[in-house]
């Protein structure tokens, strides 16, 4: 079956500008997980929603940052007023959720994000 | 706070050879454990994971791995290295009780001579 997709691939946007990047999840799947990736570092985590509400946000940098995920599916990570210290990979991820078992996570391809 | 480090940035090894990526983490209790590899364009692929029971734990594309409580490791191993097995590998930690983020290492990327 298909895999975690992430549009688009690379986005390339100018200092101060507003970005939206698109995840869509394994079907079936109720969590949705976005990390962030900077050159030559391992993937930082963002948020995650169970459903569409957001379970953990705790890893949003600032309030340039939020996601929604308004119908428990399709997810959108925007960021406000880019910087170019927000120029990383953003990672999507998604996985069943069972009770007392941890259920792996899926991850799609990234989006490549340069702010000049 | 919980933390992974994987002290090698990058490895090369001949291939045919054996290969360890050493992985150690920080954390309160005994976490859930995985090594993930990232190949260039490609998304990341879950390799193995422990969770509890036996410390030997065995994974896809001839992997495995070893979790050491004493030494809070969980290294990566393979007996014989195979040219398409140059990517770049992390470690990552999840939280019992938890279905929630995954803390990952730097990465150590592999290369390997033929």
């Amino acid at each position: 079956g298909a895999g975690v997709s992430q549009t688009p691939s690379n986005k390339v946007t100018e200092k101060g500008k507003y970005v939206e990047l698109r995840c869509d999840p394994i079907s079936g799947h109720t969590a949705l997980y976005w990390y962030r990736q900077s050159l030559g570092q391992g993937p930082e985590f963002l948020i995650y929603f169970q459903g569409t509400g957001a379970a953990d946000d705790s890893g949003l940098p600032n309030d340039r940052f939020f996601a929604v995920r308004p119908e428990g599916s399709v997810s959108t990570l925007k960021i406000q007023r880019t910087e170019r210290g927000d120029s990383a990979v953003y990672l999507c991820a998604s996985s069943l959720v069972g009770s007392g078992t941890y259920n792996e996570q899926f991850f799609g391809p990234g989006t490549r994000l340069t702010v000049l | 706070a919980q933390s992974v480090t994987q002290p090698d940035i990058h490895i090369t090894v001949s291939e045919g050879a054996s290969l360890e990526l050493r992985c150690n983490y920080s954390y309160g209790a005994t976490p859930y454990l995985f090594w993930y590899v990232q190949s260039p364009g490609q998304g990341l692929q879950l390799l193995l994971k422990y969770f509890s029971g036996d410390t030997l734990v065995q994974g896809i594309k001839g992997f495995e791995a070893e979790f050491k409580r004493s030494q809070s490791s969980f290294n990566l191993r393979k007996p014989s290295v195979h040219w398409s097995d140059a990517a770049e590998y992390f470690c990552a930690v999840g939280s019992r009780g938890s279905q929630g983020n995954l803390i990952f290492g730097k990465g150590t990327k592999l290369s390997v001579k033929p």
